[in-house]
């Protein structure tokens, strides 16, 4: 299984540009997460998902859109990026019962945004 | 807002020694773990203890709970280079984890050879 992974690695874009980070999971997980963690920071947490179709928000949903069409792929957009929005980008997932709260993660996306 | 708060958010150990670090939270949860990270990595999970658990072991961690002073403690015994990592406490405020993990900032722990 190759468990959470996230493309692209790492991305450059211009103030304004458009982009999707996209998550893929072949655990079978309900749960899927975006978080964003900043230089000293911990992980903050975007937007979520409790099954495909469903999404919500998080704690700092501003400025992404995310969309779960299908159980193992979860999107996060940004329409405008905006320089603060350089970040390292992480996904997680996780199933939801009791002594599988355990979340695994992706590698990350480091974005930076000019 | 950040849920967890560790402490010390830097710790540079020689290796071999048991290494401690804290973490406080402010509301009551259903459970709070530990993860490590390596420098840029994905974060990994070590331990979950619940809330009505004191003390959990896995290998060389040890965690502690403490939900009347909403405290917990991570103690990494015989500690070796590999554990160079940040490690990070997250709480599941509302259980089974549907609506993510806060995660505090992190205990940046340095293993001297």
């Amino acid at each position: 299984n190759a468990g959470v992974t996230q493309t692209p690695k790492f991305r450059v874009l211009k103030t304004g540009q458009s982009m999707t980070l996209l998550c893929a999971q072949d655990m079978n997980h309900e749960y899927m997460y975006w978080y964003r963690q900043d230089p000293g920071m911990g992980l903050r947490l975007i937007h979520y998902s409790v099954g495909e179709g469903t999404t919500a928000k998080g704690e700092v949903p501003d400025g992404y859109n995310v969309s779960r069409l299908k159980k193992q792929n979860f999107l996060l957009g940004l329409e405008s990026a905006a320089p603060s929005q350089t970040s390292v980008y992480f996904c997680a997932s996780s199933y939801p019962r009791r002594g599988q709260e355990t979340q695994y993660f992706g590698p990350g996306t480091r974005l930076l945004v000019l | 807002s950040q849920q967890g708060e560790e402490d010390p958010q830097a710790l540079s150990i020689q290796e071999g020694e048991n290494a401690t670090m804290n973490c406080s939270y402010k509301t009551s949860i259903n459970n709070l773990q530990w993860y490590r990270q390596n420098s840029g990595r994905g974060l990994v999970h070590l331990i979950l203890i619940r809330s009505n658990e004191r003390e959990k072991h896995s290998g060389r961690l040890r965690v502690t709970l403490d939900t009347s002073k909403k405290s917990s403690s991570l103690l990494i015994t015989a500690s070796r280079a590999a554990d160079t990592a940040s490690y990070f406490c997250a709480t599941d405020d509302r259980g089974g984890g549907a609506d993510g993990l806060t995660f505090g900032k992190g205990t940046h722990l340095i293993i001297q050879p």
